[in-house]
């Protein structure tokens, strides 16, 4: 079976600061991809990143920076200099390749960050 | 293409009603996921679509849940005899490939059961 953990419930922080959302994830498959979704106010789920199961560079886009790291099953989400537009709820997905569950993206229950002026 | 479009984006029933939900993908995706969402929760499985076939159902879809697609293009979720506990949002994406891609998500369609 495949979970994906978001142990932060909600996060609040003052613009600026830096901010990281953890996400560890449990599936037996080998091959698999990992997802961060971003849902705004209006509802809308937004795609942030995607990865797979064999690359585990870290990534940078802007503001954003994500750190997977297969050894501790995590896939956490980081993001520098906040800003109020960033208030938002993140979600981790995880989406398996064969058996069962493959094609459907498993979520997390997400976590509502708060950015304050 | 703008993007997934849902219809209606609100609605309102009475119980024991039946509700009909469209979904309108990005055209060229062949993959069409319907997910419901309650408050404080992530999405949660429902059914998808390879083109027109309906490929798997979760546990969660009972039997007043129907979902199609025909011509693989659109697909309606139906819901038959609503329930207090089917309020939620409704939540449709689209992607292509095979769960190796991105999906786009429409903003889905709100239902509340009275």
């Amino acid at each position: 079976a495949q979970k994906v953990t978001q142990a932060q419930t909600e996060i609040s922080v003052v613009e600026k600061e830096d901010v990281t959302l953890d996400c560890v994830y449990e599936t037996r498959d080998t091959t698999y991809y990992l997802f961060w979704y971003k849902q705004p106010p209006s509802g809308e789920l937004v795609f942030l990143i995607r990865r797979n199961s064999f690359d585990e560079q870290n990534e940078i886009s802007g503001r954003y920076s994500w750190n997977f790291q297969k050894s501790t099953s995590s896939f956490n989400f980081t993001i520098t200099a906040s800003q109020v537009v960033d208030s938002a709820v993140y979600f981790c997905a995880l989406s398996e390749l064969v058996g069962s569950n493959a094609g459907k993206s498993t979520f997390g229950d997400g976590t509502t960050l708060t950015v304050k002026p | 293409d703008t993007g997934v479009s849902q219809n209606p984006r609100h609605k309102i029933t009475k119980r024991g009603q039946n509700v009909t939900f469209r979904c309108d993908p990005i055209s060229e995706h062949n993959r069409l996921y319907w997910y419901r969402q309650t408050l404080g929760q992530g999405p949660e499985f429902l059914t998808y679509f390879q083109n027109e076939a309906q490929l798997e159902k979760s546990r969660l879809l009972s039997d007043r849940f129907s979902a199609e697609r025909p011509k693989g293009s659109f697909s309606t979720l139906e819901i038959q005899r609503t329930e207090q506990g089917d309020s939620a949002m409704y939540l449709c994406a689209s992607s292509e490939g095979q769960g190796n891609t991105e999906a786009f998500f429409g903003q889905g369609t709100r239902l509340t059961v009275v």
